[in-house]
């Protein structure tokens, strides 16, 4: 059962516009959140995360949003460039921080 | 980028022979996973090892083993690989056991089952 997920396979951006991905989960336990990026033939490459204590964290074009009571996140990339078009998958982890759970992954295409 | 390398990256192999993929870092960070990445089903943990000899099943750790004598390295193992096991296989690697540490994977290895 999927714990994380992804429920928009593909989603495609003009450049310059906003990119925003979503993520679900049903796992209350889970405290910490966080997205990648993935090239083909390379593995996933750390992108943003969050704690569960925070609602916002931002990194220079990108943004991570929490809303807790709704078990939702979301990645928001402004603005988008074509070299941010990739597979982005979520993932999660509860308060042992053993395993990580991943979404299904949502494939970017950045129009230039 | 993190210091790790899978071997082997690309392999073929028969059904019923055994496999061994290697997973080697340099970060000397205590925790080691193995992952799976299929169509459809995104990542999914098959084992991981939270130091030397200790380790741990993941959701589908059904058909593989691993091993972890030194920490750099940490071996999966096919017994008698089938066609259900053909993926992408990434190791990965976190300092504090995951809790506010992210992971950072290797390049992956593609393996296939015929």
């Amino acid at each position: 059962d999927q714990q994380v997920k992804q429920n928009s396979p593909s989603l495609s951006v003009q450049e310059g516009r906003i990119s925003i991905l979503n993520c679900d989960y049903t796992n209350s336990m889970f405290d910490y959140f966080l997205w990648y990026k993935k090239y083909p033939a390379e593995g996933p490459t750390f992108l943003i995360s969050i704690s569960s204590i925070k609602d916002k964290n931002e990194d220079g074009r990108f943004t991570v949003f929490l809303n807790k009571s709704a078990k939702h996140l979301s990645l928001h990339i402004v603005p988008s460039q074509p070299g941010d078009s990739a597979v982005y998958f979520c993932a999660a982890s509860d308060h042992t921080g053993n395993q990580f759970y991943f979404g299904t992954g949502t494939s970017l295409t950045v129009i230039p | 980028d993190a210091g790790i390398t899978q071997s082997p990256r690309h392999k073929v192999t028969e059904t019923g022979t055994p496999v061994t993929l290697r997973c080697h870092q340099t970060e000397n960070h205590r925790y080691m996973y193995w992952y799976r990445q299929d169509p459809g089903h995104g990542l999914r943990l098959i084992h991981y090892s939270y130091g030397v000899k200790d380790t741990d099943k993941g959701e589908v750790s059904d058909g593989y083993s691993v091993s972890r004598s030194k920490t750099e390295d940490f071996l999966l193992t096919l017994e008698s690989a089938t066609s259900s096991q053909t993926s992408v296989y990434f190791c990965a690697i976190s300092d504090g056991g995951g809790h506010n540490s992210p992971l950072h994977f290797g390049n992956g290895t593609r393996l296939t089952v015929t």
